[in-house]
């Protein structure tokens, strides 16, 4: 079956200007997670979706992110007035809470680089 | 503190060595523990995962934890080439979110 899928794979983007990342995760996956993955690091957490609940916003870095799910399926992570230091690959995964595998599975990302 | 400490390496190592790689986390809570592996430019993809303490075979890998020390290892034996790579541990409470360490870099030379 088809894995977590993410657009764009690539995103060039002038300092100042806004984007958006999408992430498509595994159907029935309820769990939805984006991850923040900068060179030579690990992954930093920046949001948690749950099914209906509120989301866990605990890691966004600053209020210029905000992401959002509709629908309990495809989200999107927005960067408003990017910096240089956004310049990173963002990860989305997702999980299935409700079997016995409590793994969450990864897409590809998207490589954001703020010029 | 971070939750998770992973040596980031690298860690090199000739063709047919046994590796291992640790972690330690600090939060009694975690119950789950899990082992990620990261190809250049890829998402990372899950290797193994072991709930609570014990060890967890799977062909040439096998993952333990020790809760008592908060102790996590992940040991590949016969390494090859192919899984030079980043290696990711993660540990979670429950049903919520993941926290991962920052990953080893393996370099397994022919």
């Amino acid at each position: 079956g088809a894995g977590v899928s993410q657009s764009p794979s690539n995103k060039v983007t002038e300092k100042g200007k806004d984007v958006e990342l999408r992430c498509d995760p595994i159907s029935g996956h309820t769990a939805l997670y984006w991850y923040r993955q900068s060179l030579g690091q690990g992954l930093e957490f920046l949001i948690y979706f749950q099914g209906n609940s509120a989301p866990d916003k605990s890691g966004l870095p600053s209020d210029r992110f905000s992401a959002e799910r509709t629908g309990g399926s495809v989200s999107t992570l927005t960067i408003q007035r990017t910096q240089q230091e956004d310049s990173a690959v963002y990860l989305c995964a997702s999980s299935s809470p409700g079997t016995s595998n409590f793994s969450q599975y990864f897409g590809p990302g998207t490589r954001l680089t703020v010029t | 503190q971070k939750e998770v400490e992973q040596d980031p390496g690298p860690l090199s190592v000739p063709e047919g060595a046994i590796v291992s790689l640790n972690c330690t986390y600090s939060n009694s809570a975690f119950q789950y523990f899990m082992w990620y592996r990261q190809y250049s430019r890829k998402g990372p993809e899950l290797l193994m995962y072991t709930y609570s303490s014990g060890n967890k075979e799977d062909g040439r890998f096998t993952a333990q934890v020790d809760k008592s020390s908060k102790y996590i290892s992940l040991f590949i034996r016969d390494s090859q080439p192919s899984d030079s790579a980043t290696y990711l541990c993660a540990a979670r409470p429950g049903l919520n979110k993941f926290y991962f360490g920052s990953g080893t870099k393996l370099n397994v030379k022919p």
